[in-house]
């Protein structure tokens, strides 16, 4: 049983279009981390929220928490090539001692 | 200038061998993890340890042996290997086993196991 679910798995959109995607759970986590994989490479940290109803913004991307802190959604826009990558969300559940869970991941093709 | 750096890159090895990835980070944290993407890309943790002592050891078979020479450095040892264990292995660091420490990963090492 996966504690955090990612979809889409896949998504294949054109340049300019605008996506979210969604990580949702049904435990509480104390924080969540958005992390990007491109080939051949680690993932590598977007972003941290901790706080239920937080939203974040990091250029094209913006990144909320819900309520319950149970689940996330990065929304992007106007997707670009370059965002093309492997997305993972990973929570963090109070007492687990820094045991982040990663959620199944959504691949992201954007084309010209 | 590489922040956590795994080797080897990619390892092709026979089933019933041994080997061995070595890892290390001079990012000057203090805890490290052996993390396994599977075919589906799905990440799951193996070990950690902060500041040479293992902290987390999930249910992975004995056959996988991390050591922590110092706190830069965690390698890990498969004995016996099979078939299932092809996967890529991160290792990953992180200032601090406390919350809200992002993970820092090095770009994994493919096994494949014939």
């Amino acid at each position: 049983t996966q504690l955090l679910e990612q979809s889409p798995q896949f998504l294949s959109i054109q340049e300019g279009e605008n996506l979210t995607v969604y990580c949702n759970s049904s435990s509480v986590f104390s924080s969540l981390q958005w992390y990007r994989q491109e080939p051949g490479e680690g993932p590598v940290l977007l972003v941290t929220v901790v706080t239920g109803g937080e939203v974040k913004k990091l250029k094209r991307l913006t990144f909320q928490f819900g309520d319950a802190r149970k689940d996330s959604s990065l929304h992007i826009t106007a997707a670009q090539p370059g965002d093309t990558g492997l997305y993972l969300c990973a929570g963090e559940r109070t007492g687990t001692a820094s045991k982040l869970t990663f959620g199944t991941g959504t691949r992201l093709q954007v084309t010209l | 200038d590489t922040a956590v750096s795994q080797t080897p890159k990619y390892l092709v090895t026979q089933m019933g061998n041994d080997k061995s990835i070595k890892c290390e980070q001079n990012l000057g944290h203090d805890t490290m993890y052996w993390y396994k993407q599977d075919s589906k890309k799905f990440l799951k943790i193996m070990f950690s340890y902060n500041n040479k002592e293992l902290i987390i050891n999930e249910t992975v078979p004995n056959r996988f042996s991390p050591k922590s020479p110092d706190k830069a450095h965690l390698n890990l040892h498969i004995n016996s290997l099979e078939l299932g264990d092809s996967a890529v292995y991160f290792c990953a660091s992180s200032q601090a086993t406390g919350m809200y420490s992002p993970l820092h990963f090095g770009n994994g090492t493919r096994l494949t196991v014939t």
